[in-house]
């Protein structure tokens, strides 16, 4: 069985900071790992995925994520925060031998202070 | 660019009735799933439909539930008998390839609410 665990429900950071949203996932199978991201009102659009090949993943909006086998993490991480970068976010496991279905963490929510 | 379509956006309904959600994959997809998002609780998956069958479902997804595929561009998930704790977002998603690791493209969700 897969599940996926992010710490802090919430993570309120300033304009210009540093983003850093956590993810721990648990796996019995080599991983695939996503992002998405659910503004107000809207549906889950992909940030990024990592799917065995380079460890360092970037995507949109300028997000990456590293993925660390040894701690069994898929960071988010973003340099400079911007106030659009207020949504939450969530972080996924996929099972490809169960049809890649989806297994969610309970979310993040990040707010962005002027 | 494609997009995946959910109709109603809301939906308000009477314990005990029968719901219908509608989704429109993207066109050339084949693998369809319906997830759901209670109210302050993580997104849940219910069901992936392949081929025209259903390929896994949770326990979630019981007698109350099915999906259909009735004209080859619509997928449906249908509540027979609505309970209170059905209120929920319900998302749609659908994806390329079997077997390849390609995301799943998700719509904007239909808000079901029990009353």
């Amino acid at each position: 069985a897969q599940s996926v665990t992010q710490l802090g429900s919430h993570v309120s950071v300033s304009e210009g900071a540093l983003v850093l949203l956590r993810c721990n996932y648990s796996s019995s199978v080599p991983p695939y790992l996503f992002w998405y991201v659910q503004y107000p009102n809207q549906g889950l659009q992909l940030l990024l995925k990592y799917t065995s090949a380079a460890t360092l993943v970037k995507g949109i909006n300028g997000f990456e994520a590293e993925f660390k086998k040894s701690e069994t993490s898929f960071h988010l991480t973003k340099p400079s925060a911007h106030m659009s970068d207020a949504a939450e976010y969530f972080c996924a496991v996929s099972d490809p031998n169960a049809g890649n279905m989806l297994t969610f963490g309970g979310g993040t929510r990040l707010m962005v202070k002027p | 660019e494609p997009e995946v379509t959910q109709t109603p956006s809301h939906q308000v309904t009477q314990m005990g009735q029968e719901v219908i959600l509608r989704c429109v994959p993207i066109s050339n997809h084949l693998y369809f799933y319906w997830y759901r998002q209670i109210l302050g609780q993580k997104v849940e998956f219910l069901v992936s439909f392949y081929n025209n069958e259903i390929s896994e479902k949770s326990e979630i997804f019981d007698d109350q539930f099915s999906v259909e595929r009735p004209d080859g561009s619509n997928f449906t998930l249908k509540i027979r008998s609505t309970k209170l704790e059905d209120s929920a977002m319900y998302f749609c998603a659908s994806r390329e390839l079997k077997g390849a690791v390609t995301e799943a493209f998700f719509g904007q969700g239909t808000r079901l609410t029990v009353v």
